[in-house]
Parts: C-alpha cells; sequence; structure tokens
C-alpha cells in the first residue's frame, strides 16, 4: 500500500523558513515523479510545485518561484519542499502526492499545516 | 496558465438525484484533466482522470466526460457519502492548475 506521511509544519513569523518533508512507501520512489499542493484554510486546492523522477527537472508555481524548493533523497524515500521567506498568504495545509509529471495526483498524504503570523 | 472555471459553485441535491458538475478550461487541455473529491478533514481522492476513466475502486456511478475545454463529471445517483468538494485539474501545461472546486450539498 502506498502511503504518504507529511510533517515538518508548525507556526513561523513572517520572513521566516521552513522545511516540509514527505516519507513515502509502498512504492518504488526513485522512479516516480512527487508534487507539493496546498490549500489555504477554506479554500481550494493550489498546485505549489513538481519534481521528475530522480530530482532531474523541477517546477514551480508563480507564486513560490524564487522563495520554495523542492528536492528529494531516494535514499530515504523522502520529498522536501524549502520554503523560505515566508508570507502569511503561505498559510496553508500542505499535502504531498505520488504523480504530477505525466500522470496524476494518486494517492495525496494527510497534509501539514504551515502558519505564518507573528 | 490555464484557468479551470467549475460550475456551479454549490449544488443542492438529495440522496438519490443525478448531479452534474462542468469544468470549463481557458484553452484545450486535450483529455489531461482529472477529478477529485475531497471531504472535511480529509486529503483529495483522485475519482477521474484523463477524462473519463475512473480511478481504481471509484464506483460505476462516477462518471466523467468531455475533451478540448468542456468536461462533466456525472453522479448518477448520490449516495450520502458522496456529499463533497469536487476539483478538476489539469495537466496539459505547466503550472498544474485546479478549478476552484464545486460544493455537492444535501438539499
Amino acid at each position: 500500500e502506498v502511503q504518504l506521511l507529511e510533517s515538518g509544519g508548525g507556526l513561523v513569523q513572517p520572513g521566516g523558513s521552513l522545511r516540509l518533508s514527505c516519507a513515502a512507501s509502498g512504492f518504488t520512489f526513485s522512479n516516480f515523479a512527487m508534487t507539493w499542493v496546498r490549500q489555504a484554510p477554506g479554500k481550494g486546492l493550489e498546485w505549489v510545485s513538481a519534481i521528475s523522477a530522480y530530482g532531474t527537472s523541477t517546477y514551480y508555481a508563480g507564486s513560490v518561484k524564487g522563495r520554495f524548493t523542492i528536492s528529494r533523497d531516494d535514499s530515504k524515500n523522502t520529498l522536501y519542499l524549502q520554503m523560505n521567506s515566508l508570507r502569511a498568504e503561505d498559510t496553508a495545509v500542505y499535502y504531498c502526492a505520488k504523480g504530477g509529471w505525466a500522470s496524476w495526483f494518486d494517492p495525496w498524504g494527510q497534509g501539514t499545516l504551515v502558519t505564518v503570523s507573528s | 496558465e490555464i484557468v479551470l472555471t467549475q460550475s456551479p459553485a454549490t449544488l443542492s441535491l438529495s440522496p438519490g438525484e443525478r448531479a452534474t458538475l462542468s469544468c470549463r478550461a481557458s484553452q484545450s487541455v486535450s483529455s489531461y484533466l482529472a477529478w477529485y473529491q475531497q471531504k472535511p478533514g480529509q486529503a483529495p481522492r483522485l475519482l477521474i482522470y484523463d477524462a473519463s476513466n475512473r480511478a481504481t475502486g471509484i464506483p460505476a456511478r462516477f462518471s466523467g466526460g468531455g475533451s478540448g475545454t468542456d468536461f462533466t463529471l456525472t453522479i448518477s445517483s448520490l449516495e450520502p457519502e458522496d456529499f463533497a468538494v469536487y476539483y478538476c485539474q489539469q495537466r496539459s501545461n505547466w503550472p498544474r492548475t485546479f478549478g476552484q472546486g464545486t460544493k455537492v450539498e444535501i438539499k
């Protein structure tokens, strides 16, 4: 069974940094693209970033480009999202999902909440 | 960026009724469109991919159609567990984008 478990969320001040992790199991992690999607409180889904299998390519939403960095450690079956220069509007539940390159987001993790506030 | 517009924003129906949700793309996405279901406090779940294919374990009452710019998700007869928010999403172009969602609520 594929499982994705996010961690690393929490309360951070504006301008601060946070690194999210997504531990994957149940599939050959290195063979699959991975994606981050976020959802602000009471709002819809927003695609954030994707990384290809083996980490050769990445894409970012315009709202996070230059501030967020997606990466992966295939030896640890873990996906990361380094978030710098955080803003109040980055407050959201952040989900990782398997796929998103030439495939769909399936499945999703349970999400981790990031709150940016002073 | 491809904008996906979902309608209606809210659909108020009774169990057993038929639900028809719409998703319109600002430019052609071919058949690179999926539908996700999200219940309160839960992560989204893939329902339909490539416009018309049911994901693993999805009941036959869910069906998808369309291509190009106009897509529909139909729930033939609503079950109590189907009341949720539904999102469409495209993977034709980067950045990937979602529609704003349609809430299917109990009338």
